[in-house]
């Protein structure tokens, strides 16, 4: 059972353009949301952010936005560069203990 | 500066046959995990430990076992692997439990033959 979506597997951006990466959640227990930036044969790395009592949060080029209505977020990245390229994972977790869930990621390329 | 090293990189291991794979932190972080990811899908926790405390998440097979013998090391052992269990195997530590984002090693990937 999945409770964190990540429902696009891929996508394509120009650089300089923005890229728009989307994340859907069940649980509206959930109350802490991350993303993480995934490079080949690497761990993931912690890229931003946001809690349940934010709508936004930005840092640089990167901005997450959290619709609780909707039990939807997203990560904005502008402008887009080629290094932005990697596998992006959303995650999510509750109030009730430590586990993360997360999404099946979205391979990010951005093409110079 | 590698501050969550898992080693190896890469393991290969026979049906059946136990093997261990090793995760390392530099960060005195208090919490150590041990994710499961199989191609295409999320990251699964197997289990975590907070200090010496050990917290098995519930669908997690009995083959798979833990080990922290101090606050820098744990090790994850597959007692018998079987075809099943070829995946990415994460490491991540935390400072602590609750809303703290994760470190992650760079994973150790084990095929099973």
């Amino acid at each position: 059972d999945q409770q964190v979506k990540q429902n696009s597997p891929s996508l394509s951006v120009q650089e300089g353009r923005i890229s728009i990466l989307n994340c859907d959640y069940t649980n509206s227990m959930f109350d802490y949301f991350l993303w993480y930036k995934k490079y080949p044969a690497e761990g993931p790395t912690f890229l931003i952010s946001i809690s349940s009592i934010k709508d936004k949060n930005e840092d640089g080029r990167f901005t997450v936005f959290l619709n609780k209505s909707a039990k939807h977020l997203s990560l904005h990245i502008v402008p887009s560069q080629p290094g932005d390229s990697a596998v992006y994972f959303c995650a999510a977790q509750g109030t009730a203990g430590n586990q993360f869930y997360f999404g099946t990621g979205t391979s990010l390329t951005v093409i110079p | 500066d590698a501050m969550v090293i898992q080693n190896p990189r890469y393991q290969v291991t026979q049906f059946g046959k136990p093997v261990t794979l090793s995760c390392s932190q530099t960060l005195n972080h208090n919490v150590m995990y041990w994710y499961q990811q199989k191609s295409s899908q999320a990251p699964k926790l197997l289990f975590h430990y907070y200090d010496k405390d050990f917290n098995n998440e519930a669908d997690t097979p009995d083959n798979f076992q833990s080990r922290r013998p101090n606050t820098s090391f744990c090790f994850l052992d597959i007692r018998s692997p079987g075809l099943g269990d070829a995946a990415m195997y994460l490491c991540a530590t935390s400072r602590d439990l609750g809303p703290d984002g994760y470190t992650f090693g760079s994973g150790t990937r084990l095929t099973v033959v």
